[in-house]
């Protein structure tokens, strides 16, 4: 299956702090993702990067991917009250898109 | 620019009635077409995909069922609901090529609670 993991599972931190979430996988990708949820709402696409890129940056977002351990990073920086959603990895690489179970971050102001 | 709609936007339906949720994309031709279901304070659910008209992939077949009578249009339904079928159910869109290959655009869901 090409469904990512992460963890961990729930992430509460507080205004300000750095958060930092993780993804692991298990057959080889051609790029990875990352989105947001707020609550009741659709996902929301954050960042992709490739699988022959190590780092990537979006604004406050930066994305590290690892495919020799089959391991992606989003480290959130200086994180703030409205980034309080959960937050899904999402692997590549044909139609059959799965998502994991992602990781519900609350960041208390 | 491309949208996703999607409704209706919340249903409360009792056991054994029928179910139809529609989604439509604008502005994009030919795209892959998905509905994931989220229970309550789950992860996403696939349950169908669809790479064109009439071509659609089931990954939870039960009792629910997706059509795709039109290039942009993605239909789900059941003959019969039953209580798990309760959750949000989100449509989804990506390109079949180029740089937005396997990007992911969502509608705004539509929660269904079967009682």
């Amino acid at each position: 299956s090409q469904q990512g993991e992460e963890d961990p599972q729930a992430l509460s931190i507080q205004e300000g702090e750095n958060a930092t979430m993780n993804c692991s996988y298990k057959t080889s990708i051609n790029n990875l993702q990352w989105y947001r949820q707020n609550s009741g709402r659709g996902l929301v696409h954050l960042i992709l990067i490739r699988s022959n890129e190590r780092e990537k940056h979006s604004g406050r977002l930066r994305v590290t991917l690892d495919t020799s351990k089959k391991s992606s990073s989003l480290l959130i920086t200086a994180s703030r009250a409205a980034d309080t959603a959960s937050y899904f990895c999402l692997t590549g690489g044909s139609e059959k898109l799965v998502f994991g179970k992602g990781t519900k971050l609350t960041v208390n102001p | 620019s491309q949208t996703i709609h999607q409704w209706p936007a919340t249903l409360v339906q009792p056991v054994g009635s029928p179910l139809s949720l529609e989604c439509t994309v604008e502005g994009t031709s030919n795209p892959n077409l998905y509905w994931y279901r989220q229970a309550a304070g789950r992860g996403l659910q696939l349950l169908f995909y669809s790479v064109g008209i009439g071509q659609i992939s089931s990954e939870v077949p039960q009792n629910l069922s997706a059509s795709r009578p039109q290039d942009r249009q993605f239909i789900l339904s059941s003959k019969k609901l039953l209580l798990s079928d309760s959750g949000f159910y989100l449509c989804a869109w990506s390109a079949t090529g180029g740089s937005g290959a396997n990007v992911l655009t969502f509608g705004a869901g539509s929660r269904l609670t079967v009682l």
